[in-house]
């Protein structure tokens, strides 16, 4: 298996902007995670999916923010509009709960998307 | 909340040298997991273990889950050891809440 798929890499954009992170988690895997890593803050969880159906957004910043995934191959994370203290890495991870909740495997990330407002 | 904090916050080691990293949480948990974040800034998950002792090549890792510890082992470090350290856990929910993380560079 591939693992995690992020894209892109890194984005480089200007406040106001629109700015798109998608993520395509390991095949079979029924739990996404969206992840936001900075300097002050740590690894801190922004939204979860389980079974494409977001479960818990009390991580996500504010309004600006917002995921969805349509099917269980693909997740997205826009922020509209974007602002210079969205900079950050943003990794996605995926697990498999197996018969029930909580997920009993470990979780997987992705390379990260590296993302910089000017 | 739960808190999760890891020590010591940076270690310097010199090539063939061993540690012992550890991770306190505040509450009981469903699971804790132990990753490497590498110089690239990749996550790479090196252990599983919400209980017990396991064991991968030079590293091994111990949670005394009654205790609120984990405590992860490195022997014989190696320079491509050098990155930093999380142990997360999990509380009886799906989140997965990271530690403050281990700094770790191995010199030759």
């Amino acid at each position: 298996d591939a693992g995690v798929i992020q894209s892109p890499r890194h984005e480089v954009t200007e406040m106001g902007q629109e700015v798109t992170l998608r993520c395509k988690p390991i095949s079979g895997h029924d739990y996404l995670f969206w992840y936001r890593q900075t300097m002050m803050r740590g690894l801190e969880l922004l939204i979860y999916f389980n079974n494409n159906v977001p479960i818990d957004d009390s991580g996500m910043p504010e309004d600006r923010f917002s995921a969805k995934m349509p099917n269980a191959s693909f997740s997205n994370l826009k922020i509209q509009p974007s602002e210079p203290r969205d900079s950050a890495v943003y990794f996605c991870a995926s697990s498999f709960s197996g018969s029930g909740r909580p997920p009993t495997d470990t979780q997987y990330f992705g390379p990260g998307t590296r993302l910089t407002v000017l | 909340g739960i808190q999760v904090e890891q020590s010591p916050p940076d270690l310097i080691l010199q090539e063939g040298a061993n540690s012992t990293l550890r991770c306190n949480f505040s509450d009981s948990v469903n699971n804790l997991q132990w990753f490497h974040q590498n110089p690239w800034g990749q996550l790479i998950n090196l252990f599983y273990i919400p209980s017990g002792t396991k064991q991968n090549g030079r590293l091994s890792a111990t949670t005394v889950a009654t205790e609120r510890y984990s405590l992860l082992y490195i022997s014989s470090s190696q320079t491509t050891d050098s990155g930093v350290y999380f142990c997360a856990v999990v509380l009886n929910t799906d989140k997965l809440i990271f530690g403050t993380g281990t700094r770790l560079q191995v010199f030759p």
